[in-house]
């Protein structure tokens, strides 16, 4: 299958911007997106961004792709507490009807 | 209220009898998945299916099974589960792409 990956932990301060990174091998890819896992539930579409845009803003959250070099990055900004999940990032590629999904990076939000 | 219903919730078995996890989705979506949850994985995708008797696999299918005969049930089938199939295991729906909706996951354990 296709590649992603992303980093594993990220610690922040609350008040602070969190950025989370991405990277991803299938140029192929239509959509990418990001995910959002609240501990003991499933996951929740955050946002998405179509593979020919830069740059996609909502509210606190702005998704930037670099396509050159196939990166992905979510932006939070003013994190809260109540932005301490998981977040996977994931990318549909257009010829196999299956999202593909990172390893996850768990988000930490401190006092 | 839309939403993928997974059942059961926790399910502790022991090696080689079978058990059935359902999964149902009231939102007509054409679409359904599976994915198993590891730590430092990520997802990975069971089996897929596009409509109504229609399934494929996806990157991990060994020792699964599933059917599709109703558009709203998708169930997963482990004929003759084993240690390695001890994980946290989700359904999800679509009506595009990978805009997936997600059940609540379930838990299983086989010892």
């Amino acid at each position: 299958g296709e590649d992603v990956e992303q980093s594993l932990f990220l610690s922040v301060r609350e008040g602070d911007s969190s950025v989370i990174n991405c990277t991803y091998t299938d140029s192929s890819s239509t959509y990418l997106y990001w995910y959002k896992q609240e501990p003991g539930a499933g996951l929740q579409l955050l946002t998405y961004i179509f593979s020919n845009m830069d740059m996609k803003q909502d509210q606190r959250l702005t998704v930037l792709l670099n396509k050159k070099d196939k990166h992905l990055s979510l932006r939070i900004a003013d994190t809260q507490t109540g932005d301490s999940a998981i977040y996977f990032c994931a990318e549909w590629g257009g010829n196999d009807y299956k999202l593909s999904f990172g390893a996850g990076t768990t988000v930490t939000v401190r006092a | 209220e839309a939403q993928v219903t997974q059942n059961p919730r926790y399910l502790i078995t022991v090696t080689g009898k079978k058990l059935t996890v359902t999964c149902s989705q009231n939102m007509n979506h054409e679409y359904m998945s599976w994915y198993r949850q590891d730590p430092g994985l990520g997802l990975r995708q069971i089996y897929y299916s596009m409509n109504v008797e229609v399934t494929d696999k996806g990157d991990v299918p060994e020792g699964y099974k599933v059917s599709r005969k109703e558009k709203r049930n998708f169930p997963l089938i482990l004929e003759s589960p084993s240690p390695n199939q001890t994980s946290l295991y989700f359904c999800a729906s679509s009506l595009q792409g990978g805009k997936l909706f997600f059940g609540s996951g379930t838990q299983l354990s086989v010892l």
